[in-house]
């Protein structure tokens, strides 16, 4: 089925350890996002990318890096991770604004847990 | 203030009753709103949008949108079990980067 794919489901990582969360989506969409979700605290945005070769950050950069090299992947990268990264981890695409607002379709997200 | 305010407080209803949730927001640009809901570790899904004010009714689910109270709410008629999800309401501006604003999400379960 079409839609925005994200792997790994679990992970645990140690203090300081690296890992990317990987996000493809397949419906052409220019648009990607990486979310972060806390229990009660809603998604906060962490990075964007308005087309392949184009990023920029959200609400909480801070601890990841992200890149664009084709419209279908945007990997996010956690450097020396820390377990105030402890969260569930979502992308999402959306088409170009100019398009109907049919909002963003997400994947099931990433649990990760740093210990 | 928050752009979007949702208040996260869960909500138990029993099956059968109306669900009502709302949201406010401060940004009078945004035009488009959304509803999402989301099941237990699953991602959200978009469930209902509108442009600009008025409602929308689409099966047991109406949302309705007062620009000029910037107020927006979804109503859930003769909820279900299945109905128990978070639900998150977002909007955003016509023109832009096309980013969405949330609420917090409000967690409803229903009883049987």
């Amino acid at each position: 089925n079409a839609g925005v794919t994200q792997t790994p489901k679990f992970r645990i990582l140690k203090i300081g350890q690296s890992m990317t969360l990987q996000c493809a989506q397949d419906m052409n969409h220019n648009y990607m996002y990486w979310y972060r979700q806390d229990p009660g605290m809603g998604l906060k945005l962490i990075y964007y990318s308005v087309g392949a070769g184009i990023t920029d950050k959200g609400e909480v950069p801070n601890g990841y890096n992200v890149s664009r090299s084709t419209t279908e992947d945007f990997p996010l990268r956690l450097e020396l991770a820390a377990p105030s990264q402890t969260s569930v981890y979502f992308c999402a695409s959306s088409s170009t604004p100019l398009d109907r607002p049919y909002g963003y379709t997400f994947g099931s997200g990433t649990r990760l847990t740093v210990v | 203030q928050k752009e979007v305010e949702q208040d996260p407080g869960p909500l138990s209803v029993p099956e059968g009753a109306i669900v009502s949730l709302n949201c406010t927001y401060s940004n009078s640009a945004f035009q488009y709103f959304m509803w999402y809901r989301q099941y237990s570790r699953k991602g959200p899904e978009l469930l209902m949008y509108t442009y600009s004010s008025g409602n929308k009714e689409d099966g047991r689910f109406t949302a309705q949108v007062d620009k000029s109270s910037k107020y927006i709410s979804l109503f859930i008629r003769d909820s279900q079990p299945s109905d128990s999800a978070t639900y998150l309401c977002a909007m955003r501006a016509l023109s832009g980067n096309n980013r969405l604003a949330f609420g917090k999400g409000n967690q409803v379960v229903v009883i049987p």
